[in-house]
Parts: C-alpha cells; sequence; structure tokens
C-alpha cells in the first residue's frame, strides 16, 4: 500500500500528558500537511511542510503544538500538555507542490482522545 | 475572505436515483474547486476537482459535479445512487490567485444516506 500512514491510529491520554503522532506521506510527495478535524466538521488546517520546511502554520496551532519533518520524509506532531479542546481526529495529507490545484492525498487519521 | 457553504447537513436518497449534494463557495478570485468522500473512521479521499475548461467534470465512481460561475456553485451530482455511496462528503475551495496552503477551505461537509 503506497498510501499516506498515520500511527498511532486511536490514542487514549490523561489530560496534561504529552502525545505524539507520525505521517509516513507518499514518497513522491514533498508536501505535507497536517489538519484538526472535529465531530461534524471538515479539516482545518494546522500546518504545512515543503520537503523539510514548515511553510505555514494556522492560529490554530497553539504553542503546545510543534511539528517536524526533520529528513523531508515522516512528520511528526506532538501536543504537550494536552487539554480536553485537544480531542479531534488529526488527519495528515500529502501532495505533489507543482501548481495549487494538486489534490492531497489523506491518511486514515489518529483520533485523540483526552481523559 | 474564502468560505464554503454546504447548506444540507444530510441527503436521504433512495438506490437508483438521481443524487445532488449542493455546494457554494466564495472567493475574491477564480477558484479550485474539490469535492473528497469521508468513510467512517477513514481520512478523505479525492474525488473530482475543477480547474479549468469544461464546467461538467467527472471523477471517481461515477460522480461529477457541475461548476456554476454565475451562481458560484459546484453541486456534486450522481445519476443513479447507490448504497454504497453512503458517506461524508466534502467540498473544498482554493483561491486560483492565493499561494498560500492554508486557504484550502473544506465545507462542513453533507451526509448522505442512500436507502435500499
Amino acid at each position: 500500500d503506497t498510501g499516506v500512514s498515520q500511527n498511532p491510529r486511536h490514542k487514549i491520554t490523561k489530560r496534561g500528558q504529552n502525545v505524539t503522532f507520525r505521517c509516513d506521506p507518499i514518497s513522491e510527495h514533498n508536501r505535507l500537511y497536517w489538519y484538526r478535524q472535529t465531530l461534524g466538521q471538515g479539516p482545518e488546517f494546522l500546518t504545512y511542510f515543503q520537503n523539510e520546511a514548515q511553510l505555514e502554520k494556522s492560529r490554530l496551532l497553539s504553542d503546545r503544538f510543534s511539528a517536524e519533518r526533520p529528513k523531508g520524509s515522516f512528520s511528526t506532531l506532538e501536543i504537550q500538555r494536552t487539554e480536553q479542546g485537544d480531542s479531534a481526529m488529526y488527519l495528515c495529507a500529502s501532495s505533489f507542490s507543482e501548481g495549487p490545484n494538486q489534490p492531497q492525498h489523506f491518511g486514515d487519521g489518529t483520533r485523540l482522545s483526552i481523559l | 475572505a474564502q468560505s464554503v457553504a454546504q447548506p444540507e447537513d444530510q441527503v436521504n436518497v433512495a438506490e437508483g436515483n438521481p443524487l445532488t449534494v449542493k455546494c457554494t463557495y466564495s472567493v475574491s478570485g477564480n477558484p479550485y474547486l474539490f469535492w473528497y468522500v469521508q468513510y467512517p473512521n477513514r481520512g478523505l479521499q479525492f474525488l473530482l476537482k475543477y480547474i479549468t475548461g469544461d464546467n461538467l467534470v467527472k471523477g471517481s465512481y461515477g460522480f461529477e459535479a457541475e461548476f456554476n460561475k454565475s451562481q458560484t456553485s459546484f453541486h456534486l451530482k450522481k445519476p443513479s445512487a447507490l448504497v454504497s455511496d453512503s458517506a461524508l462528503y466534502f467540498c473544498a475551495v482554493r483561491d486560483r490567485g492565493d499561494s498560500s496552503a492554508s486557504k484550502i477551505i473544506f465545507g462542513s461537509g453533507t451526509r448522505l444516506s442512500i436507502r435500499p
């Protein structure tokens, strides 16, 4: 399977703990995106990388959130000191960078539940 | 500011009947438009996109969408619905003149339910 892979699929943790998610994009894609999706809503953009460079971050991405893509391949999203409001599905997507009309290919997401 | 509206939270259709899922958009320039489908506990799957040219765009699984510039709409259609089409559908828009990735805006989604 050469699609976008996300791990873990589910994460349950206590409030205040740190969590880290991993995304492995489609290998030929140099753009990688992180989104957050809450129940009944569409995905909301968090951040994106072109190769290893983080080019844009949303205002939704508070200081507790950090994302990396150290070698331009897989990416990690870390949430420190988790809060109840962080409970959501975290989606990763990848695409080619040639032209803004390239569709994004999504992984199946990591569902985060904060107790 | 860019925005996407999916005015129906849910659409119910009998199997074999045509279906339409509505989407209207607002951008300052010309849009790129997309439809995605999401099945339970899965990520979004790309269905089709409008870039330029023919206003009727054909996509995966027999879906098509019609771009109407005067009505700023991009409704998703299928001539004959299948039970397996039941899922959550998202319309998305991007301003053609804006290279910022954050300006890809998704609608709130429409749940399509096809009854046998």
